[in-house]
């Protein structure tokens, strides 16, 4: 149990255009999804926090209104990137929670994003 | 505001040793701790958690140990393998996760 996924798994787009990547719990419902951003040889970066119907906490320096997340169900999220540039190439994992009590995360297999 | 490191940034040992991981966070008042291996390119394989009430977690060649009051965590692997050779990432904090800098294992066959 507790199986998380993304899609796309990956994806290449146009600078200046928008993605959406998706996120879902498939076994459980997540109380708290979270959003975290990989830059190659780098450690995984937290991006914002999201509860089902209220809006997602970002962390320092990330843009909220360029990466909008929306946690619209108990099952999924997701995030959009908009108006992409080529820093925004990066790998982008996902993690879910399954109750409030409970704080181990769950990882979806991550979202290859190329910007060119 | 949590930090966590993790030393050796990168190891390269003979296959058959038992090494020890290390990671260390500046603040003790966490929920949990995490032990992730990560593959090039590939995403996040959760190995041991270790609840904040707990000391030490095993599942297999892996031991993972918790001493909250110093700010530790140790992975211990046994016997190492070529198969273990993977970046290992710890992660903690209260309801949200700071992860680790990462170690590189590379095992020598």
């Amino acid at each position: 149990g507790a199986v998380v996924s993304q899609h796309p798994s990956w994806v290449i787009c146009k600078s200046g255009t928008s993605v959406k990547i998706e996120c879902r719990s498939l076994d459980f419902q997540a109380t708290t999804m979270f959003w975290y951003r990989q830059f190659p040889k780098q450690s995984l970066m937290l991006m914002a926090t999201s509860n089902e119907g209220s809006k997602a906490t970002y962390e320092q320096g990330v843009e909220k209104d360029k990466f909008l997340i929306n946690h619209a169900s108990l099952t999924l999220s997701t995030l959009t990137v908009t108006s992409a540039h080529p820093e925004d190439s990066s790998f982008y994992i996902c993690s879910a929670t399954r109750t409030s009590a409970e704080y181990e995360q769950y990882f979806g297999p991550g979202t290859r994003l190329t910007v060119t | 505001k949590q930090e966590v490191t993790q030393i050796p940034a990168a190891l390269s040992v003979p296959e058959g040793e038992n090494l020890v991981l290390n990671c260390s966070f500046t603040d003790s008042a966490i929920y949990n701790l995490q032990w992730f291996r990560q593959d090039p390119g590939k995403g996040l394989t959760s190995l041991l958690l270790i609840q904040s009430s707990q000391r030490e977690q095993t599942s297999g060649r892996l031991n993972a140990s918790l001493d909250k009051s110093s700010g530790r965590s140790t992975l211990y692997i046994a016997a190492s393998q070529p198969g273990d050779s993977a970046t290992y990432l710890c992660a903690t904090g209260t309801y949200k996760y700071i992860f680790g800098t990462g170690t590189r294992l590379k095992v020598l066959a």
